[in-house]
């Protein structure tokens, strides 16, 4: 069981925009913005896509956007594309035991 | 640019120890905590703890503290990993990656990730 909550799975198609959400709690992703996000390919390392709850690493595509909402996080993919298909994984900075980082448990993105 | 690079997959038996390497380029290695984070296959991310490679100062999720240790070597830029008393469900690619300048910093850049195996 995984601390933060993501949808298993989300779908689109080329062209259309899509939210994936990561819910929380005080402790962790509404006490702090501290969010990032990442993809992953299979067999491949995760990518960092946001960091900051909502700002962008250089030479991530401006398609990619994050926003966060009391403990709730989103990351929001528009113009969707094939390559987009990966996993999708949250991360905040949390106290909700000891100091550290939660992820949540992954959103599969599939491009009809 | 900033490189982390790991050591090679490890097969080892329940009950043995297995230590993990990352060696750091491209950045100021004092400047920057570390994350440890680990995948089981088929499964999600899962967070270690952390690093100060500065004064190596460490802090653990709860669920590893007593079986894994984090070091640092400043001279080569490298940090590890121990992890002790393994059993089949720590089969998992660990992957090192850069936190922030604070503790509070979440992983940036990550290494290629290692592969260990635990079996009998």
């Amino acid at each position: 069981q995984s601390a933060l909550t993501q949808p298993a799975s989300v779908s689109g198609s080329p062209g259309q925009s899509i939210t994936i959400s990561c819910t929380g709690t005080s402790s962790d992703v509404g006490g702090y913005n501290y969010v990032s996000w990442y993809q992953q390919y299979p067999g491949k390392a995760p990518k960092l896509m946001i960091y900051d709850v909502s700002n962008r690493p250089s030479g991530v595509s401006n398609r990619f956007s994050g926003s966060k909402s009391g403990n709730t996080a989103s990351l929001t993919i528009s113009g969707l594309q094939a390559e987009d298909e990966a996993d999708y994984y949250c991360s905040s900075y949390t106290r909700r035991s000891t100091l550290g980082v939660v992820f949540g448990g992954g959103t599969k993105l599939t491009v009809l | 640019q900033v490189q982390l690079v790991q050591s090679g997959a490890e097969v080892k038996k329940p009950g043995a120890s297995v230590k993990v390497s990352c060696k750091a380029s491209g950045y100021t290695f004092t400047s920057y905590y570390m994350h440890w984070v680990r995948q089981a296959p088929g499964q999600g991310l899962e967070w270690m703890g952390i690093i100060d490679p500065s004064g190596g100062s460490t802090s653990y999720a709860q669920k590893f503290q007593g079986r894994v240790i984090m070091t640092r070597d400043t001279s080569t830029a490298t940090v590890y990993m121990e992890v002790s008393s393994l059993r089949s469900e720590d089969t998992a690619v660990y992957y090192c990656a850069r936190g922030g300048m604070a503790v509070a910093g979440l992983p940036d850049y990550w290494g290629q990730g290692t592969l260990v195996t635990v079996s009998s």
